[in-house]
């Protein structure tokens, strides 16, 4: 069983670049997984981010990015601010037709 | 604009039945898949179901294989999600999710606001 991994807590100062990362573990995300990214503030459903590795949703700030890094799909937030802080969680997409979720990163801006 | 309202969650006990539903609007849904996620409380996202847009390819999660069934009524804008023999590890938020059209990349973009299902005795 496949499971995707994220880290579990990260922490940025304001204005500064935070990437997270997505991985597998067995195997390697590349485009053709179709990693999507999301937040979600308690108590809120999940907004989109990113869809297709790096394709930002409709009315999403540039300051958010996707990419492949190495053999992990990345989500980059440039010029974090107070309320980017949620949880951010990846999901990609397997060969077998089923997505599968990593368990989510607690981002923290302070 | 694009809208999904999810309906019929509420409390079960467990070995019992549930059937969740979908209404879409503002995008022509008989053209995408959709798909359910759950979130536990305090929990993770987890994928549950998804279903092509004619229901030709349908998927499930090992977690609700043999329990759940996703169908879904593209005359009438709808998603569903029939869920049977629950446990008390199916207490979650059950949201719905549009996924893509034939051809283009997998996605889930939009999701509704998702409704509760609570499995207790």
């Amino acid at each position: 069983q496949t499971v995707v991994t994220q880290e579990p807590s990260f922490s940025v100062s304001p204005g500064g670049t935070v990437t997270l990362t997505c991985g597998l573990t067995s195997g390697s995300v590349s485009f053709n997984s179709y990693a999507c990214w999301y937040q979600q503030t308690p108590g809120q459903a999940p907004r989109t981010l990113i869809y297709s590795t790096n394709v930002r949703s409709a009315g999403v700030p540039d300051r958010f990015s996707g990419s492949i890094l190495g053999s992990k799909a990345a989500l980059t937030i440039t010029g974090a601010q107070a309320d980017d802080e949620s949880d951010y969680y990846c999901v990609v997409y397997m060969p077998s037709g089923i997505w599968v979720f990593g368990g989510g990163t607690r981002l923290t801006v302070l | 604009e694009v809208q999904l309202v999810e309906s019929g969650g509420g409390l079960v006990k467990p070995g019992g039945s549930l059937r969740l539903s979908c209404a879409a609007s503002g995008f022509t849904f008989k053209t995408h898949s959709m798909n359910w996620v759950r979130q536990a409380p305090g929990k993770g996202l987890e994928w549950v179901s998804s279903i092509s847009s004619t229901s030709s390819y349908i998927h499930y999660a090992d977690s609700v294989r043999g329990r759940f069934t996703i169908f879904r009524d593209n005359a009438k804008n709808s998603l569903f999600l029939q869920m049977n023999s629950l446990k008390a590890e199916d207490t979650a938020i059950y949201y719905c999710a549009r996924g893509s059209v034939p051809g283009s990349s997998p996605q889930m973009g939009y999701w509704g606001q998702g409704t509760l299902v609570s499995v207790s005795s």
